[in-house]
């Protein structure tokens, strides 16, 4: 299969612990975006990587998270520090760049709870 | 900023039609998506529409009027595997990308 991979798949950790997740994009997709989301609501928008280059964050994220895509290849999202707030599904997309339709394609998602 | 509404919920029978309705306000509008998801799975792909009009794909059809602001998802021939969350998405061209801006979703139960 050639989809949007994320790993891990769930994961459970106590406040203040720091967690990080990871992606893999389709195979040649120039750009990869991270988006949040919590029961109920549609994915929010987090970060963007045009290849290895971060080119917006959200305002959404604050100072304890971090994303990298030091290859331009697969990506890595950190929250340090973590809260109970940031209990969510972390969606990765991915997207060739090379045409206006541009469609993402995301990956099954990492949910994280913060106990 | 930007505005995306699109009813909760809806009810529909197997074998019936229903319009999704989505309704936008958002500055450098540059397309409308349509996403499936199912309950803890991931947004599929349905649809994609930037120029006024109807788009089909065999059960779906998307359409567009950017004029209004406003889009609709239509499916036909419902089949209960259609029981999911529609997420209408405006796509807006910033910092070189295409970020997404989602609704809430809408959620469709479909019932015999």
């Amino acid at each position: 299969d050639t989809g949007v991979s994320q790993n891990p798949r769930h994961k459970i950790t106590k406040r203040g612990q720091n967690v990080t997740f990871r992606c893999d994009p389709i195979s040649e997709h120039n750009r990869l975006y991270w988006y949040r989301q919590t029961l109920g609501q549609g994915p929010e928008f987090l970060t963007y990587f045009q290849n290895e280059a971060q080119l917006e964050k959200s305002r959404l994220l604050s100072d304890r998270f971090s994303a990298e895509r030091p290859k331009g290849s697969f990506s890595t999202l950190e929250i340090q520090r973590t809260e109970q707030g940031d209990s969510a599904m972390y969606l990765c997309a991915s997207s060739p760049g090379t045409s206006d339709t541009d469609t993402q394609y995301f990956g099954p998602g990492t949910r994280l709870t913060v106990l | 900023g930007q505005n995306i509404d699109q009813p909760t919920e809806m009810t529909a029978t197997e074998g019936a039609i229903v319009q999704i309705n989505c309704t936008y306000q958002t500055s450098g509008f540059n397309g409308l998506f349509w996403y499936q998801q199912h309950a803890g799975e991931a947004p599929t792909f349905l649809s994609y529409n930037v120029l006024d009009g109807l788009e089909e794909k065999g059960r779906f059809s998307s359409f567009l009027s950017r004029s209004k602001g406003y889009s609709y998802l239509l499916l036909k021939e419902l089949q209960m595997k259609d029981s999911a969350s529609y997420l209408c998405a405006v796509k807006r061209l910033t910092g070189g990308g295409n970020k997404l801006t989602f609704g809430t979703g809408t959620q469709l139960k479909v019932e015999l």
